[in-house]
This record gives C-alpha cells, sequence and structure tokens, in this order.
C-alpha cells in the first residue's frame, strides 16, 4: 500500500514552454501533498505543501505564480511550470501523506525529471 | 542551527559490512522518525519508521531513537552492493504537516 505515483517521469520542452506534473496517490486518501525539487546530488528542497481544497503554501523563495499548484481532489495534485527555463531543469518529486496511514509519514513519488532546452 | 544534521559522507564499505548512518536533532518536539533510501534518479522509498524512543527490526535494518540524545542511527548488517544509494533521515512532530529531512548520506557498497 502506500503508493504515489508521478507523470511524466520525464519531460523535455523548450524555453517559454508551460509543463504540467501529476502526483496521485494510488491506494490511499492523501490529506497532504507535498512538491520538492532536487538538483543533482543534493538534498530535497521543499517548494510547496498543498491541503485538498485549499490554496497550496509556498516555501520562501518559491515563485507561487512561476510554480502553479492545484491540489484537486484527495488523490491529485498537480504542479504547473509556466513559462519553463533552463534553470527550471531539476527533478521534481512529490509525496504524500495521510492520517489513515498507520503513522504520520511521508511516501514519495517516483520522480519527474524536467529538461527546459 | 539545522532542525535536523545528518553528515553526507560519502560512505564507502566492503560487501558484508555493518553500516551505521546517524541523524542528530535538536527539536525535542519531534516524535516520528524516517528513514528513506534514495537510488540515482528515483524518488525516495521508505525504508523504516519508528515512532517516540527505542529500536525497530525489519531483516538487515535496524532503526534506533536516542530522545534524551536527539539521536538516530540506521543499521545495516550484510550490507550488499544494492544497497548502495543516499539515505535521508526524516522527522516530524506529531500530527503536523511538517517533516524535516537530513541532507542525506552517500553510502557505496563495494562488491
Amino acid at each position: 500500500g502506500a503508493v504515489v505515483s508521478q507523470h511524466p517521469s520525464r519531460v523535455i520542452c523548450k524555453s517559454g514552454t508551460s509543463v504540467k506534473i501529476e502526483c496521485r496517490s494510488l491506494d490511499f486518501q492523501a490529506t497532504t501533498m507535498f512538491w520538492y525539487r532536487q538538483f543533482p546530488k543534493q538534498s530535497l528542497m521543499l517548494m510547496a505543501t498543498s491541503n485538498e481544497g485549499s490554496k497550496a503554501t509556498y516555501e520562501q523563495g518559491v515563485e507561487k505564480d512561476k510554480f502553479l499548484i492545484n491540489h484537486a481532489s484527495l488523490t491529485l495534485s498537480t504542479l504547473t511550470v509556466t513559462s519553463a527555463h533552463p534553470e527550471d531543469s531539476s527533478f521534481y518529486i512529490c509525496s504524500a501523506t495521510s492520517r489513515r496511514l498507520e503513522a504520520d509519514t511521508q511516501y514519495f513519488g517516483p520522480g519527474t525529471r524536467l529538461t527546459v532546452l | 542551527q539545522k532542525e535536523v544534521e545528518q553528515d553526507p559522507g560519502p560512505l564507502s564499505v566492503p560487501e558484508g559490512a555493518i553500516v551505521s548512518l546517524n541523524c542528530t536533532y535538536s527539536n525535542s518536539a519531534f516524535q516520528y522518525f524516517m528513514w528513506y533510501r534514495q537510488y540515482s534518479r528515483k524518488g525516495p522509498e521508505l525504508l523504516m519508521y519508528t515512532y517516540s524512543s527505542g529500536n525497530k527490526e525489519d531483516g538487515r535494518f535496524t532503526a534506533q531513537v536516542d530522545k534524551s540524545s536527539k539521536y538516530i542511527s540506521l543499521f545495516i548488517r550484510d550490507s550488499q552492493p544494492s544497497d548502495s544509494a543516499t539515505y535521508l533521515c526524516a522527522m516530524s512532530v506529531s500530527g503536523g504537516n511538517q517533516f524535516y529531512f537530513g541532507t542525506g548520506t552517500s553510502l557505496t557498497v563495494i562488491p
């Protein structure tokens, strides 16, 4: 149990385009979903936290107009990178938690590698 | 001072060795403690979680929490090359939405 999927796993896009990444909890309802980015050989950097039906809470320094997060249901959250630029190239990972699961812990998706040309 | 401190390594051990990975923390309110394994270009995978103090064992993995010292450990017995990955510790306050991660320790098990 506690499986989180992400789609797509890899995306390459041109500079200036927008990219949408989906995060789904497959076998549980996610109370909260988190979005991280990770640069090579670096740790996870939390970008934002979202609860179903409410606005996401962004970490300091993360542009909310550039990284749009929609948590439309208890099993789906989307991250849209708007007007992507090469510096947005990174590994984006989502995770989810549920109070119904045995412990307060996060379950991570497999990640999405974004390359902006 | 960071909430969670973790030695980034890298750590290199021969196959079959016992590996000890550690994290220290400063917030005494942390109640849930987790260890994740992350292979290159993959999302972190939950390995172990413990609540409050004590030990938990799962196969070759043992997680220990010492709340009095604010110190957690992950032991890997009979390490295998397939254990080569980055190991992240994480912790949270019970019922909260905030999780605090260590920076990760890179482990290589040499055949």
